[in-house]
């Protein structure tokens, strides 16, 4: 079955640990984000890729780091510079076209907890 | 930042139809419009999408001006399991959602 998965759904961290969070997709799709959800808020993007070994910050990336080095894969990486990481962090695909006409898959999310 | 805005919140019952309304003054001429729904604690999911006038799915419509500026989506005869957020989005290049709408189904 083609889909996008997140590994781990659950991830625990002590304070000033890196930890990556893992984001594989198979639908052949070329554009990759990531996005952070707090509680009772909306998603907010972190980072984004629309190929491969190119990628863009977005609105919230400070603390946060990503590579593409494969299309299949976009890995978010928290830093111990990111202040406050508990979160629920979504990691999403899609096509690309000259028309900007997108219909965007989402992994189950990972739930990061910082102890 | 997001090019879209819509309702925080809405309330409705069971059995109601339901209209969200979202603004997107400067959508441009390529922009299709495409909302998608959230349960809590997982990742959003495609409702419907559309250019112009109406498109109907087997979950929602989606009605669009002749301007574009504004677009609504319509729930018909909503159940307790349609509490979601709604948001709407338009053209895709940086995928920005905003707030979404937060729908209440009550009894």
């Amino acid at each position: 079955d083609g889909g996008i998965t997140q590994s781990p759904k659950y991830l625990f961290r002590k304070e000033g640990q890196n930890v990556t969070l893992s984001c594989e997709q198979n639908l052949n799709h070329d554009a990759m984000y990531w996005y952070r959800q707090d509680p009772g808020q909306g998603l907010r993007l972190i980072y984004y890729s629309q190929i491969v070994n190119d990628f863009q910050k977005g609105d919230i990336a400070e603390g946060y780091s990503v590579s593409r080095e494969k299309k299949e894969s976009f890995p978010l990486t928290v830093t111990s510079a990111q202040k406050n990481p508990t979160a629920f962090y979504l990691c999403a695909s899609s096509t690309r076209g000259q028309v900007r006409r997108t219909e965007a898959f989402f992994g189950q999310g990972t739930r990061l907890t910082v102890v | 930042l997001a090019k879209t805005t819509q309702p925080i919140s809405m309330d409705s019952y069971e059995g109601q139809e339901v209209n969200i309304t979202c603004s997107h003054n400067n959508i441009a001429t390529n922009d299709y419009i495409t909302w998608y729904q959230q349960f809590p604690s997982q990742g959003p999911r495609f409702i419907i999408q559309g250019y112009k006038t109406k498109v109907t799915n087997e979950v929602a419509s989606l009605f669009i001006p002749a301007d574009r500026k504004s677009s609504t989506l319509s729930l018909p005869r909503v159940s307790l399991s349609d509490t979601a957020v709604y948001y709407c989005l338009v053209g895709a290049d940086d995928m920005r959602f905003g707030a979404g709408t937060r729908l209440t189904v009550k009894p």
